[in-house]
């Protein structure tokens, strides 16, 4: 069955766009999570999404958002964008919330300049 | 933060063991150990978890104490492609989040 599968794969942005970055869970997964991983901070918690709904919220900036759609596809979306939030943003999907093994993509890079 | 405690690097010669340790010393009952890696620019890979028994799969075996304070990812016989930064992780299936400690930079040598 298809991965979990992320768009764009590299991405570069001026500081002060806004980017939104896609997520398409695995057939039949309705939990997607999103990580945020720099050389300085690592893989770190961005929030989850079931049903539509956001069930946890990592600690980030009010710019940092994201949504599910009805199919389980996510976007997050990063408003005026900053220097530091040039990073590889990782999607994972499961079944449901709390599951065995998370799949992750192989996410998105994103680079502002 | 992160519940684990692993060493930053190791190195492993081709076609040997491989024996990654993690500390978990604060583990809760409830608490699932897993282990992931992540080769260079890809997303994290799953390999595999368990509660309080020992576990197998096609890819690595995992040692858990009897006491569940800490835990071994062994790889049987490593290849080159096993050069990876592994991360051992304490999960709460309640819970919906996994949090990444360091992980430790896994090079498998010729």
């Amino acid at each position: 069955k298809a991965g979990v599968t992320q768009t764009p794969r590299y991405l570069i942005k001026t500081r002060g766009q806004q980017v939104t970055l896609s997520c398409s869970p695995i057939s039949g997964h309705r939990s997607v999570s999103w990580y945020q991983q720099t050389p300085g901070q690592g893989l770190q918690f961005l929030f989850e999404y079931f049903s539509e709904t956001q069930r946890n919220k990592g600690n980030f900036p009010g710019r940092f958002s994201g949504r599910q759609f009805s199919n389980s596809r996510s976007e997050m979306n990063v408003s005026t964008l900053e220097l530091g939030d040039s990073a590889l943003y990782l999607c994972a999907s499961s079944l449901r919330p709390g599951t065995d093994g998370y799949t992750f993509g192989s996410g998105t890079r994103l680079t502002v300049v | 933060d992160a519940k684990t405690t692993q060493p930053p690097s190791m190195d492993c010669a081709e076609g040997r063991a491989a024996n990654l340790p993690c500390n978990h010393s604060t583990i809760s009952g409830n608490e699932y150990v897993y282990w992931y890696r992540q080769i260079h620019s890809q997303g994290p890979q799953y390999i595999i978890h368990g509660l309080k028994n020992n576990e197998t799969n096609e890819m690595a075996s995992l040692i858990i104490t009897e006491d569940r304070k800490s835990s071994t990812l062994i790889l049987p016989h490593a290849t080159l492609r096993d050069t990876a930064v592994y991360y051992c992780i304490v999960f709460n299936n309640a819970g919906n989040m996994l949090t990444f400690g360091g992980g430790t930079r896994l090079m498998v040598k010729p």
